[in-house]
C-alpha cells in the first residue's frame, strides 16, 4: 500500500543545476500538490493539478515547472537551483475537494 | 498574511493529561479544517477534519472543536500518549477552494 511516493529523498545541488523532484500515487486520485516547507515555516503551496493535463500556480511558483501527463506522476521540475530553493518538498494527492490530502515523505533539498 | 495562524510554538504536556492544540484564522470563507501530526522525516499524516457546519468531530482520542463566531479551533487529545510527540499542523481551505493552507505547526511533547 505505497499512497504517494517521492523520489530522491535527499539531494544536494548546485546553483545553476537542474533537477526534477518526482512524485507518484496509487490512489487514482484527481487531485495533486506540491508544497514547500521551510524552517519553522507552514507548508506553502508550489503547483497543483486537477486532473491529468490540468495544473495551475499556487502561493510560490516562480522557480518551478509542473507537469501531469498521467493521472499517477506529478513531477516538479527546478530549472535554475537558487540557494533559496533550499527547502523540504512535499507531493500530496487527495479524492476530491472535501477529502484530506495524503503526503509523501518529502525530499530534502540543498543548494550550495 | 497568516491566515491561519498557530501562536503556540510548542506545547509539553505528561502522559495521560490533555493536551489542547489551538489555531486561529482570518478567512471567514474556510469551511473545511483540518488537523495533521507529523513526525521527523516523514510526510504530514492526516489526523482529524471537520466542516463548517459542525462545532465537534471525535475520531478516538482526538476531538477537534469549531468556533466560528470567534474563527477559532482546537484539537484536543485524551489522554495524552509519548507516541503523540509530534509537530501539529493545522489547515484550511474555502468551499470550492480545495487549496490547503497551514498554519506553522505545535511541537507537542508527552512526556512519560
Amino acid at each position: 500500500n505505497a499512497g504517494v511516493t517521492q523520489t530522491p529523498k535527499f539531494r544536494i545541488l548546485k546553483i545553476g543545476q537542474s533537477m526534477t523532484l518526482q512524485c507518484a500515487q496509487d490512489m487514482n486520485h484527481n487531485y495533486m500538490y506540491w508544497y514547500r516547507q521551510d524552517p519553522g515555516m507552514g507548508l506553502k503551496l508550489i503547483y497543483y493539478s486537477v486532473g491529468a493535463g490540468i495544473t495551475d500556480k499556487g502561493e510560490v511558483p516562480n522557480g518551478y515547472n509542473v507537469s501531469r501527463s498521467t493521472t499517477e506522476d506529478f513531477p516538479l521540475r527546478l530549472e535554475l537551483a537558487a540557494p533559496s530553493q533550499t527547502s523540504v518538498y512535499f507531493c500530496a494527492s487527495s479524492g476530491g475537494i472535501w477529502e484530506p490530502q495524503h503526503f509523501g515523505d518529502g525530499t530534502r533539498l540543498s543548494i550550495l | 498574511d497568516q491566515q491561519v495562524k498557530q501562536n503556540s510554538p510548542s506545547l509539553s504536556v505528561q502522559e495521560g493529561r490533555i493536551s489542547i492544540l489551538n489555531c486561529d484564522y482570518t478567512n471567514s470563507m474556510f469551511d473545511y479544517f483540518l488537523w495533521y501530526k507529523k513526525y521527523p522525516a516523514e510526510g504530514p499524516t492526516f489526523l482529524i477534519s471537520i466542516s463548517s457546519i459542525k462545532d465537534k468531530n471525535e475520531d478516538g482520542r482526538f476531538t477537534v472543536f469549531l468556533n466560528k463566531s470567534a474563527k477559532h479551533l482546537s484539537l484536543h487529545i485524551v489522554p495524552s500518549q509519548p507516541g503523540d510527540s509530534a509537530v501539529y499542523f493545522c489547515a484550511a481551505n474555502g468551499g470550492s477552494n480545495y487549496k490547503l493552507t497551514f498554519g506553522k505547526g505545535t511541537l507537542l511533547t508527552v512526556n512519560p
